[in-house]
C-alpha cells in the first residue's frame, strides 16, 4: 500500500541554522500539508499546498517557514534561523481529495 | 475558535470494548476523523464520518456521532494488545479549508 515517507527521521540542529525537512507524498495525491506536534501538545496545522502554491497557512507559518515542491515527487519544509521553540515532530500529509489525509511517520527536529 | 477535546488516558483489559470520547466546538464541522498513532510512527487514518451520519461501523470499529451534543466516540470491540496506541480525534469544518483540527489524543493501554 502506498505511503507518505519523510526524511530524516531525526534532525538535530543548532539554533540559528536552517533546516530542510523532506517528504515524498503518495504519488497520485494532489494536496500536501505540513503539521507539527510540540512534545506533549496537540498536532497543529502549518500549511497546505495545492497546484504549486500555498492554499492555506496558519499563524504559526510565518516568514521563517517556506515550502516547495522542487520536482514531481518531493515536498519540502524549510525553516530558516531555527529557534529552540521550533523543536517538535513535523508531519507531512497528502491527499487525493479534500476528505482524507494520509500522514507520514514524522521528522523529529531538535534545536539545541 | 475551533477546539477539540479528549480524555488523555484510557485503560482496558484485553477482550473488553474500549470507548474513546471526543468533543468539539465548531457546529459547522463537516467531517470527523479518528487517527491512530503507535510509538515512533505517524498518524494512521482509521475511519471518518460525515456530519449527516449518526453511526459508522467498520469491522471492530464503531463511530457514533451526536451532533446535538457535539460528541464523537470510537468504540473498539474485542480490544487487543496491538490496539495500544494514542488515538486522535480531528475535525474538518466547512469554513476550515483543508486543514484539520486535532484533539490532544487519548492514550489507550490494553492490559493482558
Amino acid at each position: 500500500e502506498p505511503e507518505v515517507t519523510q526524511t530524516p527521521s531525526h534532525q538535530v540542529t543548532q539554533m540559528g541554522q536552517e533546516v530542510i525537512l523532506r517528504c515524498v507524498p503518495i504519488s497520485n495525491h494532489l494536496y500536501f500539508y505540513w503539521y507539527r506536534q510540540i512534545l506533549g501538545q496537540k498536532v497543529e496545522f502549518l500549511v497546505s499546498f495545492y497546484n504549486n502554491e500555498i492554499s492555506e497557512k496558519s499563524e504559526i507559518f510565518d516568514d521563517q517557514f517556506s515550502v516547495e515542491r522542487p520536482d514531481g515527487s518531493n515536498f519540502t519544509l524549510k525553516i530558516r534561523s531555527t529557534k529552540l521553540e521550533d523543536s517538535a515532530m513535523y508531519f507531512c500529509a497528502s491527499s487525493r481529495d479534500i476528505y482524507e489525509q494520509y500522514f507520514g511517520p514524522g521528522t523529529r527536529l531538535t534545536v539545541t | 475558535g475551533e477546539d477539540v477535546e479528549q480524555s488523555l488516558f484510557l485503560s482496558v483489559r484485553e477482550g473488553d470494548s474500549s470507548v474513546i470520547n471526543c468533543t468539539y466546538t465548531d457546529s459547522s464541522s463537516t467531517y470527523l476523523y479518528w487517527y491512530k498513532q503507535e510509538p515512533g510512527a505517524g498518524l494512521q487514518l482509521l475511519t471518518y464520518i460525515f456530519s449527516n451520519m449518526d453511526m459508522k461501523q467498520d469491522q471492530r470499529l464503531t463511530v457514533l456521532l451526536n451532533k446535538k451534543d457535539k460528541h464523537l466516540s470510537l468504540r473498539i470491540a474485542d480490544t487487543q494488545t496491538g490496539d495500544s496506541a494514542i488515538y486522535f480525534c480531528a475535525e474538518r469544518t466547512f469554513y476550515g479549508g483543508q486543514n484539520f483540527v486535532f484533539g490532544p489524543g487519548t492514550r489507550l493501554s490494553v492490559l493482558p
